[in-house]
Parts: C-alpha cells; structure tokens; sequence
C-alpha cells in the first residue's frame, strides 16, 4: 500500500540530545513536509521540501533541521537549540499541483524530553 | 489575533444529531478550504475540499463557504460514534501553502 511511514512513534529524549525523526513516501510525490502539532494550536509548518536537495523554512524552522537527498525521505532532526520540543510531529507529502494542494500525512511521531 | 480561528471543543453530541463544525479567518485570499479529520495518535486525513462560496455534499459531510463572511462550516448529518476525532479546517492560499485552524475536538456518544 502506498503511504508515508514515520518513526519512531514514540521518542523520548533527555536535554541536550538531537534527535531525528524519519519520514518515508512511496507515493512518488515530489513535496513533503514536516508540521509540528500542539493542543489547541493547529498544526505548525517546520520545513518543506518541493524537489530533492532544496528545501525552506516554514514557520517555526528555528532549532531544527531537515535534508531531502531522496525523493523519498526527508528526515527532521530536532535539535538541542529548540527550546520546547516535546510536541506530535507530522510528516506529509503532496503529488503534483492540480487543484487544491491535498496532504497525505503520516501517523506521526511523539517526542517527550525529559 | 490567528489567521484561522476554530473553536477547540470539545463538543458533545448524542448519535444521530446533526453537527456544525465551523471555522473563520481573516486573509481573504484563501483560496481552497479544506476539512480534515484527525483521530487520536494519528495523521489527519482529507474529508473533502471546496473553492468558491457554497456547499458541497458527500455522503452524510457536507462543506460549506461563505466567502463574504469568511466563515466555513463542516455539517455532519446522522453523526456516528465513530464521527468522534478531532476535525480541523485548513485554508489554501495562492502560493499552495496551508494554514490550519487549531481543530475542534468531536465526541459523539451512543
């Protein structure tokens, strides 16, 4: 079945540590992105990716990282510079434009820090 | 004050009721409007989309624009227990990009 799969699921990290969290598609599609979600905040776009080995910042890019060098993975390494990580993190994709930019996301990753 | 406001819930409904989700936003150049559920520990997944002012039906969701008002409302009719998630609006502008509302929290009891 065609999909994006996220892991790990659950992730804990101590202070101090990077994490990364991996993102795989074998939809074929050329743009991913990475959201963070909070209670109540909607979800947040961190970095996203249009074609491989070029990406940009979203809107909460500070304190993490991405790289795109397959089409299909684009992993997000959390950094020890973002102050408050512990949130459910969501990977998703879209093919090419037609219409409306419709996401298939991932079942997505909770990272705790501890 | 957000671009994209959608009251967070929860909202508790008996089977069978009639439900109005709703979202307003403030930048008129979205384009697209998009509902998405969410149930718990998982992805959100598209139920449907509309791009002008008006209503869409499919099956027992039916989307709704008014542009004018800028206000979008998501009714599900013969709500199921298994209605129960999370349902956030996301708004498309021209550039392709999305902006989510903050999702309202729905349970549905039998």
């Amino acid at each position: 079945d065609g999909g994006i799969t996220q892991s790990p699921k659950y992730l804990f990290r101590k202070e101090g540590q990077n994490v990364t969290l991996s993102c795989e598609q074998n939809l074929n599609h050329d743009a991913m992105y990475w959201y963070r979600q909070d209670p109540g905040q909607g979800l947040r776009l961190i970095y996203y990716s249009q074609i491989v080995n070029d990406f940009q910042k979203g809107d909460i890019a500070e304190g993490y990282s991405v790289s795109r060098e397959k089409k299909e993975s684009f992993p997000l390494t959390v950094t020890s510079a973002q102050k408050n990580p512990t949130a459910f993190y969501l990977c998703a994709s879209t093919g090419p434009p037609s219409g409306a930019n419709v996401l298939t996301f991932g079942a997505g990753s909770r990272l705790t820090v501890l | 004050q957000k671009e994209v406001e959608q009251d967070p819930g929860p909202l508790s409904v008996p089977e069978g009721a009639i439900v109005s989700l709703n979202c307003t936003y403030s930048n008129s150049a979205f384009q697209y409007f998009m509902w998405y559920r969410q149930y718990s520990r998982k992805g959100p997944e598209l139920l449907m989309y509309t791009y002008s002012s008006g209503n869409k039906e499919d099956g027992r969701f039916t989307a709704q624009v008014d542009k004018s008002s800028k206000y979008i409302s998501l009714f599900i009719r013969d709500s199921q227990p298994s209605d129960s998630a999370t349902y956030l609006c996301a708004l498309e502008n021209a550039g392709n990009m999305l902006t989510f509302g903050g999702g309202t929290r729905l349970m549905v009891k039998p």
